[in-house]
């Protein structure tokens, strides 16, 4: 079966400062892996996705970056906090087009 | 664009109640409907998944149909439990696309 795993759990961040999420995928080869933000109480917005290692595709701008150094990791960062950028970080995985996708349990981000 | 519509922002209902959630969807191509379910602080889960092909997907006593005449696609659930409390969000993959784009979420609460 495959598993999900996302850190940290929650994070207090100050305006300004830098941010490292992380994401890894266990018990499937190759997956197709998202982020995802919601605000509190919010819908989800898609950030970015990636098909391989190493090729990761922007969907919206939020001053936000995202890497793929493994084929089971993914890592949002950015070098710089804004207030904007609180709240409920998701990773997912798929198995390619068309297809649904499952969400890790996500991390809480509050920022100051 | 694809875009998918979610108009009930809260349903309130009484247990054994009859459950009925209903999204209407665009896209020019033929999509994947997918129901999600998010607990509390939790990812959502996947719920149910109904394609062009199969018309309707039935898991833990809820069942999805879609209407392509009206370009709808609806939840419903016989009798609703205390523990089906949560935030019910509806989806659609276009074909040949990577992106999930979501509804805008149904906070369900039901009363004991």
């Amino acid at each position: 079966a495959q598993t999900i795993h996302q850190w940290p759990v929650a994070e207090i961040k100050a305006v300004g400062s830098p941010l490292s999420l992380g994401c890894t995928i266990k018990g499937k080869s190759s997956p197709n892996l998202y982020w995802y933000w919601q605000a509190t109480g919010g819908t989800l917005q898609q950030l970015f996705y990636s098909i391989t290692v190493g090729q990761v595709e922007s969907v919206v701008q939020l001053n936000l970056s995202a890497s793929r150094p493994k084929d089971d990791q993914f890592i949002l960062s950015t070098e710089k906090l804004l207030l904007s950028h609180s709240g409920f970080y998701l990773c997912a995985w798929g198995t390619g087009d068309y297809a649904e996708q499952f969400f890790g349990p996500g991390t809480r981000l509050t920022v100051l | 664009g694809d875009s998918v519509t979610q108009k009930q922002g809260q349903v309130t209902l009484s247990e054994d109640d009859f459950l009925f959630i209903n999204c209407t969807y665009s896209t020019t191509t033929y999509p994947t409907l997918l129901w999600y379910v998010q607990y509390l602080g939790q990812g959502p889960q996947l719920l149910l998944k109904v394609t062009t092909a199969n018309n309707k997907g039935i898991s833990r006593g809820f069942e999805a149909t879609y209407d392509k005449g009206t370009t709808s696609f609806h939840l419903q659930k016989a009798s609703v439990q205390e523990s089906d409390s949560a935030v019910y969000f509806c989806a659609l993959v276009a074909s040949g696309s990577w992106q999930l784009i979501f509804g805008s979420g149904t906070q369900l609460t039901v009363m004991p």
